[in-house]
């Protein structure tokens, strides 16, 4: 099966900052990549898909990249209500899998 | 507007079995799959499966293969999530969401808190 490892588990950062989190695939998944934002007591809420498109209606301060198996999700510039965990989610394949989880807090 | 709607709380006794709804309403039932997926208490999403709105053909996860049977209902465009022999460990909240292999998963059904205690 193909793992999702994501980094780093846990950042803080500040109102402004540019923040990157990356994910890496034990194989190659083409584009087959989604970023996420879960908030506590809520479903995950779709931010990127393929890799780089940027799903309707979210912030376009969220980005994404990379193909095969690296890829990056960066908020140019972070907002207060940015404060969430993000997942990355490979869906090329079974099992669809997830990466651990990346905590964001805001100083 | 696309929404998933989910049945309600659950509480079930160890050995038990466990019938979790998804109701699909603002688009096409037919077009897209359902997939569903659990997280347990301060743990990431992992994985059950997949049922397609067309065909009903079904995919599951390796660790839930014996014990899940994934249907729909297309006169009532609603995905059901049985769970059977049920454990402490699958105590966690059941998610539904629009899409599958290759698609975007974009609209999730609100969770359903599936409690395993004896």
């Amino acid at each position: 099966d193909i793992q999702m490892t994501q980094s780093p588990s846990s950042l803080s950062a500040s109102v402004g900052d540019r923040v990157t989190i990356t994910c890496r695939a034990s194989q190659d998944i083409s584009d087959y990549l989604a970023w996420f934002q879960q908030k506590p007591g809520n479903p995950p809420n779709l931010l990127i898909f393929a890799a780089s498109t940027l799903q309707s209606g979210v912030p376009s301060r969220f980005s994404g990249s990379g193909s095969g198996t690296d890829f990056t999700l960066t908020i140019s510039s972070l907002q207060p209500e940015d404060a969430a965990t993000y997942y990355c989610q490979k869906y090329n394949s079974a099992p669809i899998s997830f990466g651990q989880g990346t905590r964001l807090e805001i100083k | 507007q696309v929404q998933l709607v989910q049945s309600g709380p659950e509480v079930k006794k160890p050995g038990a079995s466990v019938k979790v709804s998804c109701k699909a309403s603002g688009y096409t039932f037919r077009s897209y799959a359902i997939s569903w997926v659990r997280q347990a208490p301060g743990q990431g999403p992992e994985w059950i499966g997949w049922i397609s709105g067309y065909t009903g053909d079904t995919r599951y996860a390796q660790n839930v293969l014996d014990r899940v049977t994934m249907t729909i209902d297309a006169s009532t465009d609603t995905a059901y999530m049985e769970l059977r022999s049920l454990r402490s460990d699958d105590t966690a909240v059941y998610y539904c969401a629009r899409g599958g292999y290759y698609s975007k998963w974009d609209y999730w059904g609100q969770g359903t808190l599936v409690t395993v205690a004896s």
